[in-house]
């Protein structure tokens, strides 16, 4: 059971362009979802994060964007730079507003490459 | 602030072997998380760790995997009798007390199961 989807498993984009990265989860009890970027052999690296009381959050190049009626977020990159390329990984958790730590659970990731 | 430690990098075992690997969570996280990665699929959550408690192992396989993190030294996930279809990249993250929802991610453990 995938409750957290990355349907498009790759992306490619040119430089400058904007990068728009989607994700659909199922479970109605996640309240705070998250990307984190992965380069081969290491591990993933937090980028931005969403809690489900907004609908949107930006961090200089990154933007997250939350349509909880659809169960759907995006992360968008603008403009994309080479050092963008990587797999980027959506995920969610249930814990933030229980005050409890929780687990993440993980997209299967889009491998996004920006080109010249 | 150095970030999530993880040892060994690269570990390569036999059929029936243990294996070890080792996570130091960032200074002042209490928390630990391990997380698996098969070739070509997203991270699955394993077990959820507060200082010499077990929080939630429900990733966990039943038999042969065990986590622990004392009251002092690293957290460590233990895989006994290793098979073929443990090799995998095994990732630890941790948070701080005060509530878990960002996780930071160590650079992760590759176990290849000859």
């Amino acid at each position: 059971d995938q409750q957290v989807k990355q349907n498009s498993p790759s992306l490619s984009v040119q430089e400058g362009r904007i990068s728009i990265l989607n994700c659909d989860y199922t479970n109605s009890m996640f309240d705070y979802f998250l990307w984190y970027k992965k380069y081969p052999a290491e591990g993933p690296t937090f980028l931005i994060s969403i809690s489900s009381i907004k609908d949107k959050n930006e961090d200089g190049r990154f933007t997250v964007f939350l349509n909880k009626s659809a169960k759907h977020l995006s992360l968008h990159i603008v403009p994309s730079q080479p050092g963008d390329s990587a797999v980027y990984f959506c995920a969610a958790t249930g814990g933030r507003y229980t005050g409890t730590a929780s687990k993440l659970t993980f997209g299967t990731g889009t491998r996004l490459q920006v080109t010249l | 602030n150095a970030g999530v430690m993880q040892n060994p990098r690269h570990l390569v075992r036999r059929r029936g072997q243990e294996a070890r690997l080792r996570c130091s969570p960032m200074k002042g996280h209490s928390h630990v998380y391990w997380y698996r990665q098969l070739p070509e699929e997203g991270l699955k959550f394993m077990v959820y760790l507060q200082k010499e408690n077990i929080i939630d192992e429900s990733g966990m396989p039943k038999e042969r995997f065990s986590a622990e993190f004392p009251k002092e030294g690293p957290s460590i996930l233990r895989i006994q009798q290793v098979v073929r279809g443990d090799s995998a990249a095994y990732f630890c993250a941790s948070s701080p007390p005060t509530s878990g929802d960002t996780q930071y991610f160590g650079p992760g453990t590759r176990l290849t199961v000859l």
